[in-house]
């Protein structure tokens, strides 16, 4: 993988789903893997930012994994709520600070 | 606290004309700085960073240039504008590579 892909493009669920979206990412060079929300209307704001291989964090009903030897996250939202809708960006954070970012998967959660 | 600015929120510039976006931050120092594009569609696309002062690297060989003439001021500029630079702009900062990024408020380029 030369470049960080994410899945599915977009999301449709019924409140109280549960949903995952992947994150994959080139496995060398890797310093750092950061998950952000961005809403409409506003900047991305920063999830997760996880470095080591088998983290999880968690943050409510919204958790990530990481495994850095085989290249992809999970992002995972328990009971998804109207609020949730928004696109998920993941970033891979490599030298200098630079980060890589996917397309991200916009997810929209029906009442 | 600290926080990061970015102005303006919306420009229509007619092709051709010059551009400048403004980024400050302030509440820390030396922090690294980022410009990113959204172009219609897509992901967010580096096209700039720096690590001090003076100190800019491209990542996209392009009609834009930064500049960085104070350690929390980051300026992206054009001479001359295309119709392709119109999309989403997007001023960020972090501490470093074990920190996510604060992103700006963004400006909306349109260029007719």
């Amino acid at each position: 993988i030369l470049n960080v892909e994410q899945s599915p493009q977009s999301l449709h669920v019924q409140e109280g789903d549960s949903t995952n979206f992947t994150c994959s990412f080139p496995s060398s060079n890797f310093y750092a893997l950061h998950w952000y929300r961005w809403e409409t209307a506003k900047s991305p704001e920063a999830l997760f930012v996880m470095t080591l291989n088998g983290d999880e964090k968690k943050k409510g009903r919204i958790s990530a994994t990481l495994n850095t030897k085989e290249g992809y996250s999970y992002l995972y939202i328990k009971g998804s709520q109207p609020e949730d809708s928004a696109t998920y960006l993941c970033a891979s954070r490599g030298d200098a600070g630079k980060s890589t970012f996917g397309d991200g998967t916009t997810l929209t959660v029906k009442p | 606290s600290q926080t990061i600015h970015q102005w303006p929120a919306t420009l229509v510039q007619p092709v051709g004309s010059p551009l400048s976006l403004e980024c400050t931050v302030e509440g820390t120092s030396n922090p690294n700085l980022y410009w990113y594009r959204q172009a219609a569609g897509r992901g967010l696309q580096l096209l700039f960073y720096s690590v001090g002062i003076g100190q800019i690297s491209s990542e996209v060989p392009q009609n834009l240039s930064a500049s960085r003439p104070q350690d929390r001021q980051f300026i992206l500029s054009s001479k001359k504008l295309l119709l392709s630079d119109s999309g989403f702009y997007l001023c960020a900062w972090s501490e470093g590579s074990s920190y996510g990024y604060t992103f700006g408020s963004g400006t909306r380029l349109t260029v007719v």
